[in-house]
């Protein structure tokens, strides 16, 4: 069964940093391609990155590029979303999801961690 | 932003159909495959339809889907309480490298 578990979320200062974290289970982690999506309170759902399961191909939503950065650890089975220079627009559940398909034109999120929440704030 | 327009709510009385729509355009919807999610208060999206109208299995047959140039559609038969949640479509967008979400349909059973 897969497992998606996120991690690190909390309460930081407009301007601050913060790494989430996401650990899977349940399946070969190397060969899937993952990706966060986000949502605002009382809002819809956001993309906001992806990576290739090498690591080597990463893509970046506009309104977080160069602040955020996606990395992962396939010897730990751990996915990573450095989030710099936030904002409070930034304040969202953080979900990581794994993609199935046969490319990035038709990958699909299969399986979703239950989130975590980020809050910017003074 | 959202770049996949749906209408902000829908609603049907139990055992009724309710459609769904989802405009896009041909960076995405019109050159790539969409999905739909279902996501009920308080929990992560869960996926109810991929490669435009295939259901992943353990999914009702209630719930299907369709596609046509730049739109797509998720209709939900013989609705039931049960399917009041928020659906939303998504695809990947060639123009922006990235993977777009629906604005988002709030579906009430009466």
């Amino acid at each position: 069964e897969v497992q998606l578990l996120e991690s690190g979320g909390g309460l930081v200062q407009p301007g601050g940093s913060l790494r989430i974290s996401c650990a899977a289970s349940g399946f070969t982690f190397r060969t899937y391609a993952m990706s966060w999506v986000r949502q605002a309170p009382g809002k819809g759902l956001e993309w906001v990155s992806a990576i290739s399961g090498s690591g080597r191909t990463t893509y970046y939503a506009d309104s977080v590029k160069g602040r955020f950065t996606v990395s992962r650890d396939n010897s730990e089975n751990t996915l990573y979303l450095q989030v710099n220079s936030l904002r409070a627009e930034d304040t969202a559940i953080y979900y990581c999801a794994k993609y199935r398909g046969p490319h990035w034109d038709q990958y699909y999120f299969d399986s979703w961690g239950q989130g975590a929440l980020v809050t910017v704030s003074s | 932003q959202s770049v996949l327009t749906q209408p902000p709510s829908a609603s049907g009385t139990p055992g009724q159909r309710v459609t769904i729509s989802c405009s896009g355009s041909s960076s995405n919807i019109g050159s790539n495959t969409v999905m739909w999610y279902q996501q009920l208060p308080g929990t992560a999206p869960k996926l109810l339809i991929y490669s435009n109208d295939q259901r992943p299995s353990g999914v009702p047959d209630r719930f299907s889907a369709s596609k046509s140039d730049t739109s797509a559609s998720l209709a939900i038969s013989g609705l039931q309480s049960e399917d009041e949640a928020d659906y939303y479509c998504a695809a990947w967008d060639g123009s922006l490298s990235a993977h777009v979400f629906g604005t988002g349909t709030e579906v009430t059973v009466l």
